[in-house]
């Protein structure tokens, strides 16, 4: 089983939607949680924390459940722009730094 | 701030030559650096975690012979594949974190796309 899992999609929706993901990790240990977004060909960059309180970044929120090791990201008035693999991100140990990556949930926003 | 570049951004090769691809942190000294794979439509692989001065840990499965890091200043990583077979094609990815800053955040390379003929 893999550690961090992720529906890999792909999620087609029309512009102005509202859309979910949902990732779910095996380790209980792990500390620390993220999303990030991935372009076709490109590096990952950092979309937003996750944190037990849940935490908004404009359209985006983002919610971590530790008891059901689940974590969602949504992302609300979806924008072609959007259109992108998102991938839910855990950190197992706190000093090692060590990113563990789900598969990736991928995007795409029509007009 | 917190810029990582990557060089070569594409290599092609020939199976049983062996390329080296450089990872650099461009503003920052970097505590340590990430080596990373990914597969056509997979996840993220972590290969091997190096610091500064130090040998690298290698993931479980990551030949260490195959792949070897060296870490030799606080701004520059190196990734060697040793003689390089079509398996060996993927998209190699190099990340940074420093203790100075965000302790968790890692500022990702733009990549290295090897393909092995």
């Amino acid at each position: 089983r893999k550690e961090v899992e992720q529906d890999p999609g792909p999620f087609n929706v029309p512009e102005g939607a509202t859309v979910a993901f949902n990732c779910t990790y095996s380790n209980s240990a792990s500390q620390s949680f993220f999303w990030y977004r991935q372009d076709c060909r490109k590096e990952p960059k950092l979309l937003m924390s996750v944190y037990s309180s849940g935490n908004e970044d404009g359209r985006f929120t983002a919610q971590l459940n530790r008891a059901s090791q689940y974590i969602s990201l949504l992302i609300r008035d979806s924008k072609l722009s959007d259109s992108a693999t998102y991938l839910c991100v855990v950190t197992r140990l706190r000093n090692t730094g060590k990113l563990i990556f789900g598969q990736g949930t991928t995007l795409q926003v029509k007009p | 701030g917190a810029v990582v570049s990557q060089h070569p951004s594409r290599v092609i090769c020939k199976s049983g030559t062996s390329v080296k691809i450089e990872c650099r942190s461009l503003d920052f000294q970097a505590t340590t650096m990430f080596w990373y794979r990914q597969f056509p439509k997979q996840s993220l692989m972590l290969m091997a975690t190096s610091n500064e001065g130090s040998k690298a840990t290698y993931e479980q499965g990551v030949e260490k012979d195959k792949f070897l890091i060296n870490h030799a200043s606080l701004t520059l990583s190196t990734l060697t594949v040793t003689s390089a077979h079509p398996e060996d094609s993927s998209f190699y990815i190099c990340s940074a974190r420093s203790d100075h800053l965000k302790r968790y955040e890692q500022y990702f390379g733009p990549g290295t796309r090897l393909t092995v003929t």
